[in-house]
C-alpha cells in the first residue's frame, strides 16, 4: 500500500531554532506539495514541485522558509529561524497526473515555543 | 474573498439522516473538483472526485454546477463513522495547485 511518509511526526523547538521536515512521496509520483494547516487559516499551499523543479512557492514566506527536492524520493521544508507563529501541522502530498487527486502524508506537527 | 468557501458547520445529525454540504468557488477556470475527508488530527484523504455529470459512490453523491460555481456533497443514511470534516477542493486549469476550503464539520450522533 503506497503512502507518503513524513518525518518527524512531532517537533517541539524554541524560537530561533532551525527546523527541517522531510517527505518521501509515493514512488513514481512526480509532483510534490507542501501545505500548512492551522485552525485559523485551514490548509494553505506553501510550495510545489514537478519533476523536482519548484513550480510555485508564492505561498511561502521567503525570508525564513525554503523547500527543496534533492532527489525524486525526498522533499524537504526548512524554517530558519523558526517563530511561534510557525506552529502548525505541515503536510506533504504527492500526485502523478496533473489535475488529479493528491495523496497526503500524516503530517509534521510543529510547535515553536 | 476566499477562492473556495464552505459553511464551517458543525452539522449535527442523527444516524440515518441525509445531510448535504455546499461549496462555492470563485475561479471560473477551475477544472478539477474533489471532496476530501479529514478526521481529527489526521491527514486529508480523498473521498471522491466530482465530475460534471455528477457521480455517486455508495451513500455519497457529488454534484457540480459550473454555471453557479458550486459543488455539493450529499450523504445518505449517515453513520457514526461519517463524523469528520469534509473539505471541498478545486484546482485551476493550467496549474496543479489544489485549493482547499476550510472544511465543513459533520457530527453524527446515535
Amino acid at each position: 500500500d503506497a503512502r507518503v511518509t513524513q518525518t518527524p511526526r512531532h517537533k517541539v523547538t524554541e524560537m530561533g531554532q532551525e527546523v527541517t521536515m522531510r517527505c518521501q512521496p509515493i514512488l513514481g509520483h512526480n509532483t510534490v506539495f507542501w501545505y500548512r494547516q492551522t485552525m485559523m487559516q485551514g490548509l494553505e499551499l506553501l510550495a510545489y514541485f514537478r519533476n523536482r523543479a519548484p513550480l510555485d512557492d508564492s505561498g511561502m514566506p521567503k525570508d525564513r522558509f525554503s523547500a527543496e527536492m534533492p532527489d525524486a524520493t525526498l522533499a524537504t521544508l526548512k524554517i530558519q529561524p523558526s517563530e511561534p507563529r510557525d506552529s502548525a501541522v505541515y503536510f506533504c502530498a504527492s500526485g502523478e497526473i496533473p489535475g488529479t487527486a493528491k495523496f497526503f502524508g500524516p503530517g509534521t506537527r510543529l510547535t515553536v515555543l | 474573498r476566499k477562492e473556495v468557501e464552505q459553511d464551517p458547520g458543525p452539522f449535527n445529525v442523527p444516524e440515518g439522516a441525509t445531510v448535504a454540504f455546499n461549496c462555492t468557488y470563485s475561479n471560473s477556470a477551475s477544472q478539477s473538483f474533489f471532496w476530501y475527508r479529514q478526521d481529527c488530527r489526521k491527514e486529508p484523504k480523498l473521498l471522491m472526485s466530482v465530475y460534471s455529470s455528477g457521480n455517486e459512490d455508495g451513500r455519497f453523491t457529488a454534484q457540480l454546477n459550473r454555471a453557479s460555481q458550486y459543488i455539493s456533497l450529499l450523504i445518505r443514511d449517515s453513520k457514526l463513522s461519517d463524523s469528520a470534516t469534509y473539505l471541498c477542493v478545486v484546482n485551476s486549469m493550467g496549474t496543479d495547485k489544489l485549493i482547499f476550503g476550510t472544511g465543513t464539520r459533520l457530527q453524527v450522533f446515535p
